[in-house]
């Protein structure tokens, strides 16, 4: 599938680590980036490529890949985390030059 | 610090044309490397992608919306604009411009990811 997936909605207590994934054929061939959107905001990017933050991004914000999954990882989340998350990548059938997941919501208990 | 801007119409009557423009600062729009996107989000719901283009003009649009929508560049003016054609209430969403940076790697194909956004603009079709 030229989609990229993700799950709608994950929760994480406070000061734990929670993983957000996303599922594509693209991502065998194309690394994701990922981006926070809190409500009303425009989003931020937090992770691009294999593992790399932007400037001030915190480092409890990594990033991973494997097969056909990227996944973002938070390490001792805060209530500050609590947002929207979307992944993007490229598309591989060459018709979508890029592509969202369709977001998860991250609420932060 | 590079900043976009989103300028345009707020209300946009059915079979009309959306037309958008984001003034980029901070940074030359003509730099290598950096494509130049808009982005959109119906009420409630997740991101779209709506197209890119390079300070050449060369463009790619989301094939859900090629044959209504145009991205152009104006380089003397450090701008970039949309216009989607023949809008319906479907197309009530807000926009967003972004700056895209390419990153190349070896080993995969290169990585386009949004470095900088606008702040959004809230476009409403109605009659």
């Amino acid at each position: 599938s030229s989609e990229l997936t993700q799950d709608p909605a994950v929760s994480v207590a406070l000061g734990q680590t929670v993983r957000i994934t996303c599922q594509g054929d693209s991502l065998r061939n194309y690394y994701a980036s990922w981006y926070q959107q809190r409500p009303g905001q425009a989003p931020i990017c937090v992770i691009y490529g294999e593992n790399n933050r932007p400037s001030g991004i915190p480092d409890r914000f990594s990033g991973s890949r494997s097969g056909n999954t990227a996944s973002l990882t938070i390490t001792g989340a805060q209530a500050d985390d609590e947002a929207d998350y979307y992944c993007n990548s490229r598309d591989s059938s060459g018709n979508h030059p890029l592509r969202f997941g369709g977001g998860t919501k991250l609420t932060v208990l | 610090q590079v900043q976009l801007q989103e300028s345009g119409p707020g209300l946009v009557k059915p079979s009309q044309t959306l037309s958008l423009t984001c003034t980029v600062s901070g940074g030359s729009i003509s730099s290598g490397g950096l494509f130049w996107s808009w982005v959109r989000q119906h009420p409630g719901k997740g991101l779209e992608f709506i197209g890119y283009i390079f300070h050449s003009g060369s463009s790619f649009y989301n094939p859900s919306l090629r044959g209504r929508v145009t991205i152009s560049v104006d380089t003397s003016e450090n701008q970039f604009s949309l216009k989607l054609t023949s809008v319906t209430a479907a197309d009530t969403a807000v926009y967003y411009c972004a700056r895209v940076r390419r990153v190349d790697y070896d080993d995969y194909g290169s990585l386009y990811y949004f470095d900088y956004w606008g702040q959004g603009t809230l476009v409403t079709v109605s009659s």
